[in-house]
């Protein structure tokens, strides 16, 4: 029973170069969310989906990018990494209903940009 | 714009004592206010979640007050343990019967250490 899994869990990164984290889930919830989490700001909602093949921006999408071309994953990229990306991030899930609300969380992906 | 405000960043209490944490909103349309727990090196997990049409949640040692005219929530940890020592987060969302899924809007966070 692993819920929610992301990988890789650590990654050092050079200024404008790109990468691709990955969440997937194993509970068949509809909708995937991330979140970056920063000192003293809390999480901050990135880009979420409410289905396979759709996506929705968040309160900062700038500089991401993400796709759901399978239920399970929700990929988010960073095309040009900047310092200003350097952030713990987390990858969450929920169902369908009211249970929507109830949202799983990754243990999330630690990213330093250099 | 931050639309959930929480106080305090950081608190530290007695073994046995009540931390209380504060949140309050802007939104009047959200509707559904939980608390996350956060473990370092975790991700944060459900606590306990309460909705505007009632004043008051219990579960064990946690409890969630409500106060929709003054949109403020706070959480109350009964007889605190050293267990409890977490980063707490609130949020709240808007369109809890609705078909969307928004996402949740989070508090900056409280660091709570429980002294033995």
């Amino acid at each position: 029973n692993a819920g929610v899994t992301q990988t890789p869990k650590f990654r050092v990164l050079k200024t404008g170069q790109s990468m691709t984290l990955l969440c997937a889930q194993d509970m068949n919830h509809e909708y995937m969310y991330w979140y970056r989490q920063d000192p003293g700001m809390g999480l901050r909602l990135i880009h979420y989906s409410v289905g396979e093949g759709t996506t929705a921006k968040g309160e900062v999408p700038d500089g991401y990018n993400v796709s759901r071309l399978k239920k399970q994953n929700f990929l988010l990229g960073l095309e040009s990494a900047a310092p200003s990306q350097t952030s713990v991030y987390f990858c969450a899930s929920s169902p369908m209903g009211l249970a929507k609300n109830i949202q799983y969380f990754g243990a999330g992906t630690r990213l330093s940009v250099l | 714009q931050q639309q959930v405000k929480q106080s305090p960043q950081s608190l530290i209490v007695q073994k046995g004592g009540i931390p209380i944490i504060n949140c309050a909103y802007e939104n009047t349309a959200f509707d559904y206010f939980p608390w996350y727990q956060q473990f370092p090196g975790k991700g944060p997990a459900l606590l306990i979640a309460i909705r505007p049409d009632v004043s008051e949640k219990k579960e064990g040692r946690f409890t969630i007050s409500f106060n929709k005219s003054a949109k403020q929530f706070s959480l109350h940890i009964m007889d605190s343990q050293p267990g409890d020592s977490a980063t707490y987060f609130c949020a709240a969302s808007a369109g809890y019967s609705g078909g969307g899924a928004d996402g949740l809007t989070f508090g900056k966070g409280t660091h709570l250490i429980i002294q033995p």
